[in-house]
């Protein structure tokens, strides 16, 4: 039972653009949900939080946008750089566990 | 402060030998965690520590074990390594008990068993 479904699986933007990830879960349970960049060789690092009680949370170029009553949250990355190219795991925590998404490898082109 | 370290960074095993990855942290953190990362599956949690002497399941704990004989470090052991359980194996480590506490994660831990 994947309790976090993440996609796309790969994402491919132009420097400047928009990428936009998106996860949805099943577990009504959670009451965390963090973004975790890696980059490659690197482990995973958190980039950004909500909680359920919030519809949107903004850090710097990074926004969750959350629907409660749909169960999904997604990831927007403004003004995306190259330096942004990682790899993004959304996650569900409950219990002091998180579920993690299958992770979505983004590439910003120059 | 050193965060989370992870020891060795690369292994090959052959098939039914034994190893342990060492886990060790210096933020007085209360739980441990260990993953394994595979491509296209994310990371799955293998087994988790909520303190010092405490051990449980996580989403895939068949043949592996673990111990947390002291807060700052944990192990994880492959009694018998199958080529399955090659993977990438990630620690973490949070201060407490809120689902919400940040998880910290270590550099990883590249295995290759043959």
């Amino acid at each position: 039972q994947q309790q976090v479904k993440q996609s796309p699986q790969s994402l491919i933007v132009q420097k400047g653009g928009i990428p936009i990830i998106n996860c949805a879960y099943e577990n009504t349970a959670f009451d965390y949900f963090p973004w975790y960049q890696q980059f490659p060789g690197k482990g995973p690092a958190l980039l950004i939080a909500i909680r359920p009680d919030v519809s949107e949370k903004k850090e710097g170029r990074f926004t969750i946008s959350f629907n409660k009553s749909a169960k999904q949250f997604s990831l927007h990355i403004m003004d995306s750089q190259p330096g942004d190219s990682a790899t993004y795991f959304c996650g569900g925590g409950s219990n002091y566990k998180l579920t993690f998404g299958k992770g979505t490898l983004l590439t910003v082109n120059p | 402060n050193a965060g989370v370290t992870q020891t060795p960074k690369f292994r090959v095993l052959k098939t039914g030998q034994s190893m342990t990855l060492l886990c060790a942290q210096d933020m007085n953190h209360e739980y441990m965690y260990w993953y394994r990362q595979d491509p296209g599956m994310g990371l799955r949690l293998i087994h988790y520590s909520v303190g010092e002497g405490t051990t449980a399941k996580g989403e895939v704990p068949d043949g592996y074990n673990v111990s947390r004989l002291k807060k700052q470090n944990f192990l994880l052991g492959l009694e018998s390594a199958a080529p399955s359980q090659t993977s990438v194996y990630f620690c973490a480590s949070s201060y407490g008990p809120d689902s919400q506490e940040t998880q910290y994660f270590g550099p990883g831990t590249r295995l290759l068993v043959l």
